[in-house]
């Protein structure tokens, strides 16, 4: 399977804590991907880390690759209400598409 | 600068019926794939298409058929329409390998009854 399977299914936290996602995936990849999904709209990018880096930062999210357990973490810091969605992980290999999981459901309590 | 655009936003169909889904890519963007997404899960990969041609596909039944024309916009049809085929379908551009990943429209809500 080329797809990511994101865990936990659910995250429930209050507003300022720190939420973090893991992604595990099966083959290998040129890239992973992160995505946010609003409920019943499109996805967003979020941020996009190469199989030869490590961690990568945009403004409150932090991103892990590590290539030799085929895994992945989103860490997104000082929650708010507003990042409530559903948050997706996508490897992509050479092919240049995209498979996703069943994706993180993230709640942010205000 | 539009970014990927969807049409229609929410349709009916009655099963047995066929559907068009329109979608134009964001400019710049040469590269259009289809996902399904049904209720509580993530998107489903449809196919892929790339220069007017269906570059990947994914496992659904010869049903699912689609169109990539000169300007890079794509169509997605459905023919025999079940009930199982209700679910939002999303439409997402690319251009090569983009460190800035795919951009999904809004998708198009499709309910068959």
């Amino acid at each position: 399977s080329q797809q990511g399977e994101e865990d936990p299914q659910a995250l429930s936290i209050q507003e300022g804590e720190n939420a973090t996602m893991n992604c595990s995936y099966k083959t290998s990849i040129n890239n992973l991907q992160w995505y946010r999904q609003n409920s019943g709209r499109g996805l967003v990018h979020l941020i996009l880390i190469r199989s030869n880096e490590r961690e990568k930062h945009s403004g409150r999210l932090r991103v892990t690759l590590d290539t030799s357990k085929k895994s992945s973490s989103l860490l997104i810091t000082a929650s708010r209400a507003a990042d409530t969605a559903s948050y997706f992980c996508a490897p992509q290999t050479g092919a240049n598409n995209l498979f996703f999981g069943t994706g993180t459901r993230l709640t942010v309590i205000p | 600068d539009a970014g990927v655009t969807q049409s229609p936003t929410h349709l009916i169909k009655t099963r047995g019926q066929q559907v068009t889904l329109r979608c134009s890519p964001k400019s710049g963007h040469d590269t259009v794939s289809w996902y399904q997404q049904a209720l509580g899960q993530g998107p489903q990969f449809i196919f892929q298409y790339y220069e007017e041609e269906e570059r990947q596909r994914g496992n659904f039944p010869d049903r699912f058929s689609g169109h990539q024309f000169p300007n890079y916009s794509s169509e997605l049809n459905v023919n025999a329409l079940l009930l199982g085929d209700s679910a939002l379908y999303l439409c997402a551009s690319s251009h090569g390998t983009s460190v800035y990943g795919y951009t999904f429209g809004s998708g198009t809500r499709l309910t068959v009854v």
